[in-house]
């Protein structure tokens, strides 16, 4: 079965860095695109962005460029979300999620049919 | 890109149905035909049950449908049941490869 299974919870300080891993099993990590969301504590969700599995090719959402870094590990079906300079605003639950199939529009995945379970990072001083 | 408008709440006692509006622009929700809703129970990873404004993934009871009309989506789940309570998102692409979610529903069974 599809599962996509994300590293623990993450406490950071200001201006640190930290990487979020995201391991898929049940299916060739190439074969789909990878998308990451962002959920502040309380708030709604917030799309991050995408990377082509096949070249991998990051696409960024707006005000998720410059700090934020999507990368694989194909070897180990592996995506990694990566946030530098850390802030207390990036203080949220981090998903991973992989693209369905169907509904690419103008070589975007339109809607994420697995999730992560979600990874917590906390930026506290 | 602004999120969805969505309303903060809903509710339905059992039985009954709800339906959630999901309301964009020209320029995402009434310019494509790409909505998909999420449920999304507390502590929970986000579920899909609807994508491209009306198809089910399998595994999705055909109690939740989907619709669209003008600049607003809905998705109405009928016959609500207790499991049913959870936050509820829409999303649309947005255009220049963009995907904006709504800012979520809350839905309480009564």
């Amino acid at each position: 079965q599809v599962q996509l299974v994300q590293s623990g919870s993450e406490l950071k300080k200001p201006g640190a860095s930290v990487k979020v891993s995201c391991k898929a099993s049940g299916y060739s990590l190439t074969n789909y695109a990878m998308n990451w969301v962002r959920q502040a504590p309380g708030q709604g969700l917030e799309w991050m962005g995408w990377i082509n599995t096949n070249t991998g090719n990051p696409s960024y959402a707006q005000g998720f460029t410059g700090r934020f870094v999507f990368s694989l590990d194909t070897s180990v079906s592996t995506a990694y979300l990566q946030i530098s300079s850390l802030k207390a605003e990036d203080t949220a639950v981090f998903y991973c999620a992989r693209g369905a199939s169907s509904g690419w529009f103008r070589g975007t995945p339109t809607s994420f049919d697995y999730w992560g379970q979600g990874t917590l990072v906390t930026v506290s001083s | 890109q602004s999120a969805l408008t969505q309303p903060p709440s809903a509710s339905g006692s059992p039985g009954q149905s709800v339906t959630i509006s999901c309301t964009g622009t020209s320029s995402d929700v009434g310019g494509y035909n790409y909505v998909s809703w999420y449920q999304q129970h507390p502590g929970k990873a986000p579920k899909l049950l609807i994508y491209e404004v009306t198809k089910r993934p399998s595994g999705v009871p055909d109690r939740f449908s989907g619709s669209k009309s003008g600049n607003t989506a809905s998705l109405t789940v009928s016959g609500l049941q207790a499991e049913d309570e959870a936050d509820y998102y829409c999303s649309s692409y947005a255009g220049s490869k963009n995907i904006v979610f709504g800012i979520g529903t809350k839905v309480t069974v009564l």
